[in-house]
């Protein structure tokens, strides 16, 4: 049972416009979602996040929403840069029985950006 | 500042070889895990630890083993390496309430 999905394995986008990378999750007690950025040959690394009482969430050219109604997070990367094209995975957490938070990850999407 | 350290980075075994893949953080974190990255599978949780001497099964635990002596090392072992446990591996660690996670560079494991 996947409870982060990541429907779109793949995005084109052209330098300088808007990348949207999208998020579905079944669970509704997920409490932060969180984006990390993968380029090949390295571990994922941190990029951005939020918590699930807030609907918005900004840090430079990276901006997260949620819709908690509709259990949807996206990712908006303006302007897009060929620096940008890596593999983005979307996770998800929530607090366990043994008190910790568990991840659950998405399968990516990998993103190119074209010069 | 080193983060999280993984060695080797590359490791080919034969059906039925052991080893162990090793994991070091220099931050103090008490949360390290290992998850195994797959095609089209995303990241999955294979074990974790919230502490020293605390180990934990994650969602694909099968055919590994941890454990935790220190906060500093949560080394992965293999006991009979099967091809289906070719994969990229990760560790990572995080500090307790925190959701961050910090990833090691990763260990791409082939089993012949």
């Amino acid at each position: 049972d996947q409870q982060v999905k990541q429907n779109s394995p793949s995005l084109s986008v052209q330098e300088g416009r808007i990348s949207i990378l999208n998020c579905d999750y079944t669970n509704s007690m997920f409490d932060y979602f969180l984006w990390y950025k993968k380029y090949p040959a390295e571990g994922p690394t941190f990029l951005i996040s939020i918590s699930s009482i807030k609907d918005k969430n900004e840090d430079g050219r990276f901006t997260v929403f949620l819709n908690k109604s509709a259990k949807h997070l996206s990712l908006h990367i303006v302007p897009s840069q060929p620096g940008d094209s890596a593999v983005y995975f979307c996770a998800a957490t929530v607090l366990n029985s043994g008190g910790y938070q568990k991840v659950t990850f998405g399968t990516g999407t990998k993103l190119q950006v074209i010069p | 500042n080193a983060g999280v350290t993984q060695t080797p980075k590359f490791q080919v075994l034969k059906t039925g070889q052991s080893m162990t893949l090793q994991c070091a953080q220099d931050m103090n974190h008490e949360y390290m895990s290992w998850y195994r990255q797959d095609p089209g599978m995303g990241l999955r949780l294979i074990h974790y630890s919230v502490g020293a001497g605390i180990t934990d099964q994650g969602e694909v635990p099968n055919g590994y083993n941890v454990s935790r002596s220190t906060t500093e090392d949560f080394p992965l072992r293999l006991l009979s390496a099967a091809p289906s446990q070719t994969s990229v591996y990760f560790c990572a660690s995080r500090r307790q309430g925190n959701e961050k996670l910090f990833f090691g560079s990763g260990t791409q494991l082939s089993v012949l």
